[in-house]
């Protein structure tokens, strides 16, 4: 069985560009979340999904960044008017419910040049 | 946002020793998770804790949830070499829904 995969696994854009990052979930899970984790520190809640709707939006840094999941699958975080602290490693991660086991993604690491 | 102060922040022991690390919090938690990170690879959930008090086990790992809420500890018995890498505690507080904050990381290499 699949696990969570995520693409691109590395996206390098200048600062101004739009960028997007892909989450495909483990089939059937309903809650989704990303993460994004700095160099040499722990990963940091940006949103969670449960089924098409944000749930909980909190950890959003500004309204630069967005996410959607359109079919209660797959999901894509949208960061526009990218700046060179977005650099990071996007994680993202799927359970079966909101309360259930988190199944991480391998990351997609952006760099903004 | 919470801050999870997690100690020490590495680790090089020989293979064969056991090995501890903790997580403190100026918050009190109601789950205390323990993830194992690769290079390049998402985290990995080890054990997850629900109760103060309780202490669980999964293989050579062994996990506690403090007393006070507001801690955690992670024991890991005759490291072998491939229990490298690094170790993230998360917590969780009952008002902020599924948000869960990590600590920093303890970064453990063994030497074989």
């Amino acid at each position: 069985g699949a696990g969570v995969s995520q693409t691109p696994s590395n996206k390098v854009t200048e600062k101004g560009k739009y960028v997007e990052l892909r989450c495909d979930p483990i089939s059937g899970h309903t809650a989704l979340y990303w993460y994004r984790q700095s160099l040499g520190q722990g990963p940091e809640f940006l949103i969670y999904f449960q089924g098409t709707g944000a749930a909980d939006d909190s950890g959003l840094p500004n309204d630069r960044f967005f996410a959607v999941r359109p079919e209660g699958s797959v999901s894509t975080l949208k960061i526009q008017r990218t700046e060179r602290g977005d650099s990071a490693v996007y994680l993202c991660a799927s359970s079966v419910t909101g309360d259930g086991e988190k199944f991480f993604g391998p990351g997609t690491r952006l760099t903004v040049l | 946002g919470q801050q999870l102060n997690q100690s020490p922040q590495s680790m090089f022991i020989q293979e064969g020793e056991d090995v501890s690390m903790n997580c403190t919090s100026s918050s009190i938690f109601n789950t205390w998770l323990w993830y194992k990170q690769d290079p390049g690879e998402g985290p990995v959930l080890l054990i997850a804790l629900y109760k103060a008090g309780e202490l669980t086990s999964n293989g050579r790992l062994t996990a506690q949830f403090g007393i006070t809420r507001k801690d955690s500890f992670l024991n890991i018995s005759a490291s072998i070499p491939s229990d490298v890498g690094i170790y993230f505690c998360a917590g969780r507080i009952s008002n902020t829904g599924n948000q869960f904050y990590f600590g920093t990381g303890t970064s453990l290499t063994v030497i074989p």
